[in-house]
């Protein structure tokens, strides 16, 4: 079966430096999301990206996150500098469509420790 | 707004028991609802959905899950619970045309011998 795949697995960051998650979501997607799960916390959204465009954002996705297809294989997600509150883990999810049908498929998630 | 309240935040329960997580939501129309199961270590895994219809939705796994419209409940069973079967659990709605999907802070399930 198809996979999202997430790299890497865990990455480990100094405060105010800038990181870069990497996601490669199934070819034949065409939706992109992104959610983070703070240790002990729920799983929360952050953003979905249709046709090189952010389609939703929550309000954690602020000025410090940016989000970006660079070819026709990789989704990435870029946190610009980074703050201890940043240490989660990471998800990328892919869908064929927009209405939950299929659903959406999650990758294994990066870990970020922000040090 | 919307939200998904899981109120068990462990359960444990014996290896042969059966099994019922809870799972409440608020939404003003009828969401689409979702079980994922994560693993130690693992991303999160679809067990079951439910959009429409029959209110009673099988899964992978043997579990299945209950949709309650009076109750704005999707509770999760299973009859038989296997030690591989721990793991966390979280109930998921969506509600198109928005694409994010809402989760519960799920619920953490440990199985005894």
């Amino acid at each position: 079966e198809p996979e999202v795949t997430q790299t890497p697995s865990h990455q480990v960051t100094q405060m105010g430096q800038e990181v870069i998650l990497r996601c490669v979501p199934i070819s034949n997607h065409l939706y992109f999301y992104w959610y983070r799960q703070i240790l002990g916390q729920k799983v929360e959204f952050l953003v979905s990206f249709y046709n090189n465009e952010i389609s939703e954002k929550s309000e954690i996705f602020d000025d410090q996150f940016s989000v970006e297809r660079p070819d026709g294989s990789n989704f990435t997600l870029k946190i610009r500098s980074t703050k201890l509150e940043d240490s989660a883990m990471y998800f990328c999810a892919s869908s064929f469509t927009a209405d939950f049908s299929p659903p959406q498929h999650f990758g294994d998630g990066t870990r970020l420790s922000i040090l | 707004a919307q939200s998904v309240t899981q109120p068990d935040i462990h359960i444990t329960v014996s290896e042969g028991a059966s099994l019922e997580l809870r799972c409440n939501y608020s939404y003003g129309a009828t969401p689409y609802l979702f079980w994922y199961v994560q693993s130690p270590g693992q991303g999160l895994q679809l067990l079951l959905k439910y959009f429409s219809g029959d209110t009673l939705v099988q899964g992978i796994k043997g579990f299945e899950a209950e949709f309650k419209r009076s109750q704005s409940s999707f509770n999760l069973r299973k009859p038989s619970v296997h030690w591989s079967d721990a793991a966390e659990y979280f109930c998921a709605v969506g509600a198109p045309p928005k694409t994010a999907l809402i989760f519960g802070k799920g619920t953490t399930l440990s199985v005894s011998s």
